[in-house]
């Protein structure tokens, strides 16, 4: 598998401000991440694929404007939550694929918008 | 209609019990599924996949496809308090879809001693 890690796990910020998570693949080098939010028992949804080196491919609904991915190398990419609104407070989790078949996730960030 | 459908449960069992998750699909293009167990607060960690109709087996853990029908399973034999956690059904269509996951609602199961 691969091991991926997350930074923060939590954070707290204002409305207006913007805030950046980090996702970082510890022992593989990963060509394309994905990016999902979690509401309070819910499943994920996927938001974006991350793609090393170019832009990143956003789901339906989900403003890139808004939500901002740079895939700079092959072991981070970063989300950027601009100008946060408290509904945009989830639980927002990166994912490594390793091979097609094999999704490997980070511990996740929670976001709490005030 | 949601194109994988889960039961979110709560689940129940006593210890030792044999819990049997449950997952359907609607998109024939799925070729690929995955179940994941998360526990609170944590990311999904990876149990078991497969890509092709029958039975594949690890530990404790059974996951079963049925293509035809368009069915996935997860069975834990002899489960244990450990087990209690959400776990998520995800199935891929691979292709231009490349590593895209559809996710289960996830059902939420606890093992009391």
């Amino acid at each position: 598998g691969a091991v991926v890690s997350q930074h923060p796990s939590r954070v707290i910020c204002k409305s207006g401000t913007s805030v950046k998570i980090e996702c970082r693949s510890l022992d593989f080098q990963a060509t394309t991440m994905f990016w999902y939010r979690q509401f309070p028992k819910q499943s994920l949804m996927l938001m974006a694929t991350s793609n090393e080196g170019s832009k990143a491919t956003y789901e339906q609904g989900v403003e890139k404007d808004k939500f901002l991915i740079n895939h700079a190398s092959l072991t981070l990419s970063t989300l950027t939550v601009t100008s946060a609104h408290p509904e945009d407070s989830s639980f927002y989790i990166c994912s490594v694929s390793v091979r097609e078949r094999e999704q490997y996730f980070g511990p996740g960030t929670r976001l709490t918008v005030t | 209609q949601k194109e994988v459908e889960q039961d979110p449960g709560p689940l129940s069992v006593p210890e030792g019990a044999i819990v049997s998750l449950n997952c359907t699909y609607s998109n024939s293009a799925f070729q690929y599924f995955m179940w994941y167990r998360q526990y609170s607060r944590k990311g999904p960690e990876l149990l078991m996949y497969t890509y092709s109709s029958g039975n594949k087996e690890d530990g404790r853990f059974t996951a079963q496809v049925d293509k035809s029908s368009k069915y996935i399973s997860l069975f834990i034999r002899d489960s244990q308090p450990s087990d209690s956690a959400t776990y998520l059904c995800a199935t891929g269509a691979g292709g231009t879809s490349y590593g895209k996951l559809t996710f289960g609602q996830g059902t939420i199961l606890t093992v009391h001693p």
